[in-house]
């Protein structure tokens, strides 16, 4: 079975410092991942997403995660955090079988210290 | 822009009541989702339908039903509500391919007392 296993469901960073989000994967087949964020009161929407193509990924607002097979990881990182980053990230691994059913980690609330 | 559409944001209902949640798109996607999202739990899949009147269980089914009787429609229902069910409820949908992304809609804080 697939799953995502994110470390720290609570991250404090100071304004202007890096941000780094952990994700680690478990999948039997190449896996297809995502990272989504919620800000509050709202639904979730899509960051990034990695499909194969290539192992860095860049995402919106200055989002980046790197793909790392040998570590099955999906770390989420941007060097210079603001207020606005405030928010709950997921990360969410998709099974294969054309269903596209998706299986989403407890997510990291993200707080930003100014 | 994909727009995914929830009936209310906020809701309030007692035990026993029968709820009704709906979801609209409006982008033609073949897939629809019901997730409940509680603290410390992350997101889970409680139905998701890959057609009209097409329905998978999720995860956490239980004492939950779906419809999907319109391609852009599909509503969740809570046949007898009960405190445990007390949750944000969100709804997504995406295009049948493995690597496309869910929309999803602003969600529905549901209270039962």
């Amino acid at each position: 079975a697939q799953s995502v296993t994110q470390l720290g469901s609570h991250v404090s960073v100071s304004e202007g410092a890096l941000v780094l989000l952990r994700c680690n994967y478990s999948s039997s087949v190449p896996p297809y991942l995502f990272w989504y964020v919620q800000y509050p009161n709202q639904g979730l929407q899509l960051l990034l997403k990695y499909t194969s193509a290539a192992t860095l990924v860049k995402g919106i607002n200055g989002f980046e995660a790197e793909f790392k097979k040998s570590e099955t990881s999906f770390h989420l990182t941007k060097p210079s955090a603001h207020m606005s980053d405030a928010a709950e990230y997921f990360c969410a691994v998709n099974h294969s079988g054309g269903y596209q059913k998706v299986t989403f980690g407890i997510g990291t609330k993200l707080q930003v210290i100014p | 822009d994909v727009k995914v559409t929830q009936s209310s944001r906020y809701l309030v209902k007692r035990t026993g009541e029968k709820v009704f949640l709906e979801c609209v798109q409006d982008m033609d996607h073949e897939n629809m989702f019901w997730y409940r999202q509680d603290p410390g739990l992350g997101l889970r899949l409680i139905y998701f339908s890959y057609d009209v009147k097409m329905k998978e269980k999720g995860d956490i089914p239980e004492g939950y039903s779906v419809s999907r009787e319109k391609k852009e429609r599909f509503s969740l229902i809570l046949e007898s509500a009960s405190t445990n069910q007390t949750s944000m409820y969100l709804c997504a949908s995406c295009v049948r391919s493995s690597y496309n992304e869910q929309f999803f809609g602003p969600g529905t804080r549901l209270t039962v007392l």
